[in-house]
């Protein structure tokens, strides 16, 4: 059974610092891997999405690795910002016709 | 347009009471997800419809029930709730097809709250 997990559970930096955030899962055999962004009350917005066959996939100043083999994924935020603070979901897609499996999300908040 | 909404943005609700929460996407999208959000927490999948037929129940309780009229709507029919079921309610589309990203695109949600 496919589990995913996100390290860490909480995230406190100054800003203007680069930052990582990461995610694993358990079974490789994944059709894709999408970052969410959530605002507190609010929906999720997708970050960014990489396929399986994708290494990596950039926004601005957001960039997310995938290395399947070893089960892991990063969000990399450079400069970071205090409007970057809110909650950071990753989830995989096991195959097309499957259902979204998500991590337990790593709480930023970015200090001025 | 990558949005998909819903509404009311709030509610509140006795035990007693018949209500639904609305979902729209004009994205073309074929599938449609329900999703349960308590506090903390991550979205909990509860209904899929993909070409406007449900093809994933979650074990949901009844007083749960589920539409999709069109391709463009998805609805959830509340009746009898409890206070546990009180959460942010998301709705989710995304695309079908072979050759294509199945990106998710959510919508803002509704925070229900049952008394």
């Amino acid at each position: 059974k496919q589990e995913v997990t996100q390290i860490p559970a909480a995230l406190s930096v100054p800003e203007g610092e680069n930052l990582v955030l990461n995610c694993s899962f358990t079974d490789s055999a994944i059709y894709n891997l999408q970052w969410f962004r959530q605002d507190p009350g609010k929906g999720l917005t997708s970050l960014l999405l990489i396929q399986s066959s994708q290494r990596e996939q950039t926004s601005g100043r957001l960039n997310a690795s995938l290395d399947k083999s070893s089960g892991r994924s990063t969000l990399y935020i450079a400069a970071s910002q205090p409007g970057d603070s809110a909650t950071y979901l990753c989830a995989v897609l096991e195959n097309q016709g499957g259902k979204l499996i998500f991590g337990q999300g790593t709480e930023l908040s970015v200090k001025p | 347009d990558t949005e998909v909404t819903q509404t009311p943005k709030h509610l509140v609700m006795g035990m007693t009471n018949k209500k639904s929460l609305k979902c729209e996407q004009h994205m073309g999208h074929r599938a449609m997800y329900w999703y349960k959000q308590k506090a903390k927490k991550p979205p909990e999948l509860m209904f899929v419809y993909s070409y406007e037929k449900l093809s994933i129940n979650e074990s949901v309780p009844s007083r749960f029930s589920p539409e999709c009229p069109n391709s463009s709507l998805l609805n959830l029919h509340l009746h009898a709730l409890q206070p546990e079921d009180s959460a942010l309610y998301l709705c989710a589309s995304k695309d079908l097809g072979t050759g294509i990203k199945h990106e998710q695109f959510f919508g803002p949600g509704t925070r229900l709250t049952v008394l």
